[in-house]
């Protein structure tokens, strides 16, 4: 079944200490998302690629990089977690202007 | 800004007592309007799109429906698989394919 797949399922990283989520698809979808999801609140965009070009959202922190070596994988990069960054990081794919489908998550745990 | 407002934000029904989710939007020009459920700790799962005022679609016991201002899910006879966080979220005429996130609906049916 085509779909959108993270790794790890659950993460946990020290205080400051770098971590890299990654998320790959087999939609063959050309825009790419990555979200956060803090407990009962709603997925919160971080930053998007369409196709190759990378759009960042107005207040995502600099601590937050991306990277989207080829259209099935994408990379998030936290340089330095904070406690406040401890969340669920979602990814998700669609066809430019349509549904997006999204990943299980990567539960980070911040210690 | 856009913005997404769902009510209420829980709700608890008994098995086959049938109701309605609201998600109320302001958006500068409305591209679509996304239903996803999510279950606790995993991703959000597609539902249906709607991208204008009177449309509707189902999908087994979920029926959503369009107005300029608002959304309805109507959910009828539910069982307790149908117990999950139900999202809305729209998409602007002038974001391409960003989605705005309302915080959900918590429902949960019991026996």
């Amino acid at each position: 079944d085509a779909m959108v797949i993270q790794n790890p399922r659950y993460q946990v990283t020290q205080f400051g200490k770098p971590v890299t989520l990654s998320c790959s698809q087999t939609l063959n979808h050309n825009v790419m998302y990555w979200y956060q999801q803090k407990s009962s609140q709603a997925p919160k965009l971080l930053f998007h690629y369409y196709d190759k070009d990378f759009n960042n959202e107005a207040d995502t922190p600099d601590n937050f990089q991306s990277r989207r070596p080829n259209t099935s994988f994408c990379f998030l990069d936290i340089r330095s977690p904070g406690l406040g960054d401890a969340a669920m990081y979602l990814c998700a794919t669609s066809r430019e202007g349509h549904e997006q489908y999204f990943g299980p998550g990567t539960r980070l745990t911040v210690t | 800004e856009d913005q997404v407002t769902q009510s209420p934000e829980a709700l608890r029904l008994q098995e086959g007592e049938s109701s309605s989710l609201n998600c109320s939007y302001t958006v500068s020009g409305l591209r679509g309007l996304f239903w996803y459920r999510q279950d606790p700790g995993k991703g959000p799962e597609f539902l249906f799109t709607l991208y204008s005022a009177g449309e509707e679609k189902e999908k087994e016991r979920l029926k959503a429906t369009l107005t300029k201002k608002e959304s309805f899910l109507h959910i009828t006879a539910p069982k307790p698989e149908d117990s999950a966080t139900y999202l809305c979220a729209v998409q602007d005429t002038g974001t391409a394919s960003k989605l705005t996130f309302g915080t959900g609906t918590r429902l949960q049916v019991t026996l």
